[in-house]
């Protein structure tokens, strides 16, 4: 089955800061890659995804790049702020969602 | 917009009880994932669900079982709880079979004690 690796598991960053989370996955067959953010007790919300069909995704301060042939993701966030402190998951899929372990993002003001 | 409305949002179950989770998916979606997730791990792909028919299965204990009815709503039974099944339970909703579309519900917290 479909195994996503994220790194890294925790992340400090000063507010205004990039922030950079990468993923990797296994099944070559994965053709859509999501990010979700997650504040505790909450549902996980999707913040950008992309396609197996698009190399780059941009949306105001977040963006997502997918290298299909090094089966690797990354989720970029720029000009950081304190909301953004929260566990951010990485998923493959084909169907169901394979998550990767999270990482723990804290933005200090 | 119509979401995913999960039901009961909290549950505290006894050990080697039983526990039914509901799952109402947005109008016009046909396929429901189910999801667990554990005290600060990734959520789990439990089993999936598309046109009534189960789709996909994932790491679901045999003491589970899931079903989706007539009207796309899907109900997830655990039968002879453990202390281990205490975590929050996501349902998920998209329009079709693939992850396009994906909305989470705002889960089920099941605490078994």
């Amino acid at each position: 089955g479909e195994n996503v690796e994220q790194h890294p598991s925790t992340l400090s960053v000063q507010e205004g800061d990039s922030a950079v989370i990468k993923c990797t996955y296994s099944d070559s067959a994965s053709n859509y890659f999501p990010w979700y953010k997650q504040e505790l007790g909450k549902r996980p919300q999707l913040i950008i995804d992309i396609r197996s069909n698009v190399g780059e995704k941009k949306d105001q301060r977040i963006a997502v790049t997918l290298n299909k042939t090094a089966k690797h993701f990354s989720l970029h966030i720029t000009e950081t702020q304190p909301e953004d402190s929260a566990v951010y998951f990485c998923a493959a899929s084909t169907y169901a969602l394979n998550f990767g372990k999270g990482t723990s993002l804290l933005v200090t003001p | 917009a119509a979401g995913v409305i999960q039901s009961p949002r909290h549950l505290i179950k006894e050990k080697r009880e039983t526990a039914t989770l509901k799952c109402y998916p947005i109008p016009r979606h046909d396929t429901v994932y189910w999801y667990q997730q554990g005290p600060g791990q990734d959520p789990q792909f439990l089993i999936s669900f598309y046109e009534k028919m189960q789709s996909d299965k994932g790491s679901i204990p045999d003491r589970f079982s899931a079903q989706q009815f007539s009207d796309y709503h899907s109900e997830l039974n655990m039968s002879s709880l453990e202390l281990g099944d205490s975590a929050l339970y996501f349902c998920a909703s998209s329009p079709g079979r693939g992850s396009y579309g994906y909305t989470f519900g705002s889960g089920t917290r099941l605490t078994v004690v």
